[in-house]
C-alpha cells in the first residue's frame, strides 16, 4: 500500500538532546512538509521540501533542522535549540510543487514529548 | 498573502443533529480549497476539495461543502452527524506561489457529538 510512514509514535526527550524523527514515503510524491501541531493552533509549518537535496524553511524553523537525500525521506532533528518541542509532529506530501492544486497526505504523526 | 479563519475552536451537537463548521478565507489569487478531518492521536485525512466547477462539493462521510466566493466562505455541513465524527476539522486554502503551491491550514474547529 502506498502511503507516508512516521516514526516513532511516541518519543520522548530529555532536555538538552538532540532527537530525529523519520518519516518515509512511497507515494512517489516530489515534496515533502513537516508541520508541528499544538492545541488550538492548527499546523504551523517547520520546514518543506520541493525536490532531492533542496529545502527551505517554514514559519517557525528556529531549532529544528532537515535533510533531503533521497525522494523517500525528510527526517526532522528537534534540537536543544528548540525550547518548548513537546507537540505533535506531522509529516506530509504532495505529489509535486506545481500540481495536484496542494493537496496534501499525511502521515500517522509522532508525539514529542521533553521529560 | 492567504489566510484562513475557523470561526468556531469548538462545536458540541446532538447525535443524528445538522452541522456547519465555518471557514473564511482572504487571498488575492484564485485559491483551491480543502477540508481534511483528524481523528486523535492521528494524522489528517482528505475530507472533499474545491478545485473548480460546481461550487456544492460532496466529500466521504456524508459531508459537503459550499464555495462562496462573494462571501470567501467555504463552510462544511453534515444534515445528521453521529457519534464516530467526533473529531477535529481543518480548513485550508492553497495557491500558486513562487515555485509551487503555498497552503494554509486553519486553526482547527473540534467537532463533538453527543448522544
Amino acid at each position: 500500500d502506498g502511503g507516508i510512514t512516521q516514526s516513532p509514535k511516541y518519543l520522548f526527550r530529555k532536555e538538552g538532546q538532540n532527537v530525529t524523527l523519520s518519516c518515509e514515503q512511497n507515494l512517489n510524491h516530489d515534496a515533502m512538509y513537516w508541520y508541528r501541531q499544538d492545541p488550538g493552533q492548527g499546523l504551523r509549518l517547520i520546514y518543506y521540501s520541493q525536490i532531492v537535496n533542496d529545502f527551505q524553511k517554514g514559519d517557525i524553523a528556529e531549532g529544528y533542522s532537515v535533510s533531503r537525500e533521497k525522494k523517500e525521506s525528510f527526517p526532522l532533528t528537534v534540537t536543544s535549540a528548540q525550547k518548548n518541542p513537546t507537540a505533535f509532529y506531522l509529516c506530509a506530501t504532495t505529489a509535486g510543487a506545481t500540481s495536484s492544486w496542494g493537496e496534501a497526505f499525511f502521515g500517522q504523526g509522532t508525539r514529542l514529548t521533553v521529560v | 498573502a492567504q489566510s484562513v479563519t475557523q470561526l468556531d475552536s469548538q462545536v458540541p451537537v446532538f447525535e443524528e443533529a445538522p452541522v456547519e463548521l465555518r471557514c473564511n478565507y482572504s487571498s488575492s489569487v484564485s485559491v483551491y480549497l480543502f477540508w481534511y478531518v483528524q481523528y486523535p492521536n492521528q494524522g489528517l485525512q482528505l475530507l472533499l476539495k474545491y478545485l473548480s466547477g460546481s461550487t456544492l462539493v460532496k466529500g466521504i462521510n456524508g459531508f459537503e461543502a459550499e464555495f462562496n466566493k462573494s462571501q470567501t466562505s467555504f463552510h462544511l455541513r453534515k444534515p445528521s452527524v453521529h457519534i464516530s465524527d467526533t473529531a477535529e476539522y481543518f480548513c485550508a486554502v492553497s495557491a500558486v506561489s513562487t515555485g509551487g503551491f503555498k497552503t494554509i491550514f486553519g486553526a482547527g474547529t473540534r467537532l463533538f457529538v453527543k448522544a
